[in-house]
């Protein structure tokens, strides 16, 4: 079955410093890899894909197969970037599982 | 484009009685998907409907179903509640092609007492 372990329950950095959230997947097939963000009051939503292999409000994430990760980055923390941060495993194919998420990791930006 | 809509926000229930939870999808979205979100287990998948067939399934026991309407809207249904079964429970819809965005509701607070 597939996995989703994001280390790190709580993150704090400072205005400015360099953010990164880590996301470590175990899966036996050819895995589809998002990052959802829940800003506070807000519903969770789709911060970026691996297959878009976009930049989204400064952040980015790289698959790396060879050590089934997928952190996500972003140099310079804002303070809007405080949020619950959920790394997800989709199953190419359908799996039966749905979306598999990781406990999440609280994001807070000091000023 | 009205996002999506799960009613109610809150409910409370005594344990053994059953509950229904509605979700309304995002207007031409065809794949509506049920998460269970606790604090200790976190976000779990329950199933998902699409063009109103079950198409996949969590591990969760059978007192935990659903269904889905010709309308895409879909129902959540747990039975004989448990005081574990409290939680928060998400829906997502999205257009039914594989791993393509999961768009949320605001959820439904279960409290079982």
């Amino acid at each position: 079955a597939q996995r989703v372990t994001q280390p790190e329950k709580l993150l704090s950095v400072f205005k400015g410093a360099p953010v990164e959230l880590k996301c470590n997947y175990s899966y036996s097939g050819s895995p589809e890899l998002f990052w959802y963000v829940q800003y506070s009051r807000q519903r969770l939503q789709l911060l970026l894909r691996h297959i878009s292999r976009e930049s989204i409000k400064g952040f980015t994430a790289d698959l790396n197969k060879g050590e089934t990760s997928f952190h996500l980055k972003k140099p310079f923390a804002q303070e809007e970037d405080s949020a619950m941060y959920y790394c997800a495993l989709g199953t190419l194919g359908g799996g039966a599982d749905g979306l598999t998420f990781g406990k999440g990791t609280h994001l807070i930006i000091q000023p | 484009k009205a996002g999506v809509t799960q009613t109610p926000r809150y409910l409370i229930k005594t344990r053994g009685q059953q509950v229904t939870l509605s979700c309304s999808p995002i207007s031409g979205h065809r794949s509506v998907s049920w998460y269970q979100q606790t604090p200790g287990q976190g976000l779990q998948f329950l199933f998902e409907y699409f063009s109103e067939t079950q198409r996949n399934k969590g591990n969760f026991p059978g007192r935990f179903s659903g269904r889905q309407f010709s309308n895409s809207r879909s129902e959540m249904n747990v039975s004989t509640l448990e005081l574990g079964d409290s939680a928060l429970y998400l829906c997502a819809s999205s257009s039914g092609s594989l791993n393509t965005e999961a768009f949320f509701g605001q959820g439904t607070r279960l409290t079982v007492v």
